[in-house]
């Protein structure tokens, strides 16, 4: 299975902060990553797909880079709807794998 | 619009089973793979299980070993998880979602509000 290792687990920082969580596969898989946004009580929403598509209707303060075996998930300019926990999926091979997951707290 | 709503959680014994359901609607439901997600208290999300629009493929995550099955009626809108042998460690909040398929694999675009499972004895 693909491993998806999520760097770092948590982060504080404040409103109007920039954000920016690591994601790295195992091997290879090209452009095949989503990013996730998931707050308690909430359902997961997909913010990107394609390692750098931004899913309609999520702002633009996100992005997303990288290929490969390395991926990034930016926010730019924090707002305090952003405090989640992040996530990456590989959709390269099955099973279908998510990192551990990147906790954005207020600082 | 995208409207998916499962049912069928509750508290159950150990070795026990239970069958998850997932009704759906605002979208042409035959022509899209359907997925399973999982949440554990204090986890993170974990990959349960995928089946292809049709039903004629099916996956899932490492950890299940055998004991669930995906299935899907096309024309109920509906998408099934039957669960057997159930463990502690299989409590969490179970999400069902329609998915979206690319050259390879499927991404998860829309999710239901999930449905509770708690296996305790």
């Amino acid at each position: 299975a693909v491993r998806m290792t999520q760097s770092p687990s948590s982060l504080s920082t404040s409103a109007g902060g920039r954000v920016t969580v690591t994601c790295r596969a195992s091997q290879s898989i090209d452009g095949y990553l989503a990013w996730y946004q998931k707050k308690p009580g909430k359902v997961p929403k997909l913010l990107i797909y394609a390692a750098s598509t931004l899913q309609s209707g999520v702002p633009s303060r996100f992005s997303g880079s990288g290929s490969g075996t390395e991926f990034t998930l930016t926010i730019s300019s924090l707002q305090a709807e952003d405090f989640a926990t992040y996530y990456c999926q590989q959709y390269y091979d099955y099973p279908l794998t998510f990192g551990g997951g990147t906790k954005v707290e207020i600082e | 619009q995208v409207h998916l709503v499962e049912s069928g959680g509750g508290v159950v014994q150990p070795g026990t089973s239970l069958r998850l359901s997932c009704a759906a609607s605002g979208f042409y439901f035959s022509y899209y793979g359907m997925f399973w997600v999982r949440q554990a208290p204090g986890k993170g999300l974990e990959w349960v299980t995928l089946i292809s629009y049709d039903g004629n493929n099916v996956y899932y995550g490492d950890f299940v070993g055998g004991r669930f099955t995906v299935s899907r009626d096309n024309s109920k809108n509906t998408v099934y998880l039957q669960m057997t042998s159930l463990t502690i460690e299989d409590t969490a909040i179970y999400y069902c979602g329609r998915g979206h398929a690319a050259a390879r694999g499927y991404f998860f675009e829309h999710w239901g509000q999930g449905t509770l499972v708690t296996v305790s004895s």
